[in-house]
């Protein structure tokens, strides 16, 4: 039973560049919230997928943006990336059954991202 | 919005000591607390998680309280072991959407 995986493990990128990320969730989840994790802090809710729609959104510019897939797998993009952007990216799986969240959700290893 | 205090930020103990670890929340609607264990360069990880509709939870030697009128909940190691060494971060649910509100994490060193 494969647990949720994240790619790449480690970016580089430069300010203003573009970044994507990728995550599939835990085996039978078909739910993914993205966190960004700053160096000594706890995560923080970027937004949440469910259905191929984001359904929660924390207080996040729109330079982030997401996409679900058919499959439940789902993408983080960063535009314009800033310095303060650097932070290991996690993502997160659960089960939403008929629409109700179940609130256990388990984490991928993340992608730590460093902008230059 | 909703806003999670954790303290302490950093707690060293001595083996086979007790260690205890307090959040607090701000939102009453608040309905589902984790905590997790984060060792250095992996993922979070939920250890033990308690309901709105429960006071207490025991699970081997982690145990966590949590008390709604005064909005606040604690993790509870007891026999602490040096594995235990990890840094832990209490979480809320704000609604019924899976929208999480993490603390600042306790950097725990268990000392042998």
């Amino acid at each position: 039973d494969a647990g949720v995986t994240q790619s790449p493990t480690h970016l580089i990128k430069t300010r203003g560049q573009q970044v994507t990320l990728r995550c599939s969730p835990k085996s039978g989840h078909d739910t993914v919230s993205w966190y960004q994790q700053a160096l000594g802090q706890g995560p923080q809710f970027i937004f949440q997928y469910y259905e191929e729609e984001e359904r929660q959104r924390g207080n996040f510019p729109d330079r982030f943006s997401g996409h679900q897939f058919p499959n439940y797998s789902s993408e983080l993009n960063v535009n314009a990336l800033l310095l303060g952007d650097s932070a290991l990216y996690l993502c997160a799986s659960s089960q939403t059954p008929f629409g109700v969240s179940q609130e256990t959700q388990y984490f991928g290893p993340g992608t730590r991202l460093l902008v230059l | 919005g909703e806003n999670v205090e954790q303290h302490p930020s950093t707690l060293s103990v001595q083996e086979g000591d007790s260690a205890v670890i307090k959040c607090t929340y701000s939102d009453s609607a608040s309905n589902y607390f984790p905590w997790y264990k984060q060792e250095l360069g992996k993922r979070p990880q939920l250890i033990i998680d308690i309901r709105s509709n429960v006071g207490e939870k025991k699970d081997q030697r982690i145990a966590v309280t949590l008390n709604k009128t005064a909005k606040h909940f604690s993790l509870h190691i007891t026999e602490t072991q040096p594995e235990d060494s990890a840094v832990y971060f209490c979480a809320a649910r704000t609604n019924n959407f899976n929208k999480f509100y993490f603390g600042s994490g306790t950097k725990l060193n268990v000392k042998p």
